[in-house]
């Protein structure tokens, strides 16, 4: 089975900073990746597919790189509404989710 | 507007069975593939199960610890996808989502195994 392996597990930041979150992948899996967002109580929200596709509707602040098995989501200049848990997920084999990065208020 | 409903969450004593569904309207269900995703209180997303389109198949895959108790199963006449659980324990206890791969989700059904 194909790890997933996000860090910082919680990234404390400011309105106006640029964040970067890290998604590892146990194997390569090419782009096959995928970014979501998650607020308290509610499903999550897809952001990002095949590494660096931005969905649509998703603010241009949110971006995604990476090949094989490192990847990255950067949000430019996080916002309020930004704050919430990011979760990566592979779709090269089957599929599995990294354990979530918190952005929280520094 | 796409729409996922679940529905038939609720308490199961250990061991016990449950089916839970997913209503669809807003896509074309036949041509989705659709998959369940559940969240144990205060975890992560867990990948739950797969199941493809009739026309690529209809083939179903499952993430190790649900397999061999859990059944993913789909309707295309009624828009619908299930999840047959059997031999529930303790750690199934989620919120259990239906998801279109990868766009949309539904709202959510609780899944309580408690005695």
């Amino acid at each position: 089975d194909i790890q997933m392996t996000q860090s910082p597990s919680t990234l404390s930041a400011s309105v106006g900073d640029r964040v970067s979150i890290t998604c590892r992948a146990s194997q390569s899996i090419s782009t096959w990746l995928a970014w979501y967002q998650q607020k308290p109580g509610k499903a999550p929200k897809l952001l990002i597919y095949k590494a660096s596709n931005l969905e649509s509707g998703v603010p241009s602040r949110f971006s995604g790189s990476g090949s094989g098995t490192e990847f990255t989501l950067t949000i430019s200049s996080l916002q309020a509404d930004d704050f919430a848990t990011y979760y990566c997920q592979q779709y090269f084999s089957y599929r599995t989710f990294g354990q979530g990065t918190k952005v929280e208020i520094k | 507007e796409v729409q996922l409903v679940e529905s038939g969450g609720g308490l199961v004593k250990p061991g016990g069975s449950l089916r839970v569904s997913c209503a669809a309207s807003g896509i074309t269900f036949t041509n989705a593939w659709m998959s369940w995703v559940r969240q144990a209180p205060g975890k992560g997303l867990e990948w739950v199960g797969r199941i493809k389109s009739k026309t690529e198949g209809g083939t179903t895959d499952y993430a190790a610890p649900v397999k061999g108790r859990f059944t993913i199963s789909r309707d295309d006449s009624k828009n619908t996808l299930y999840l047959q659980m059997n031999s529930l324990r303790t750690e199934d206890t989620a919120v259990y989502y239906c998801q279109v791969e990868f766009d949309y989700w539904g709202q959510g059904t609780l899944v309580t195994v408690s005695s």
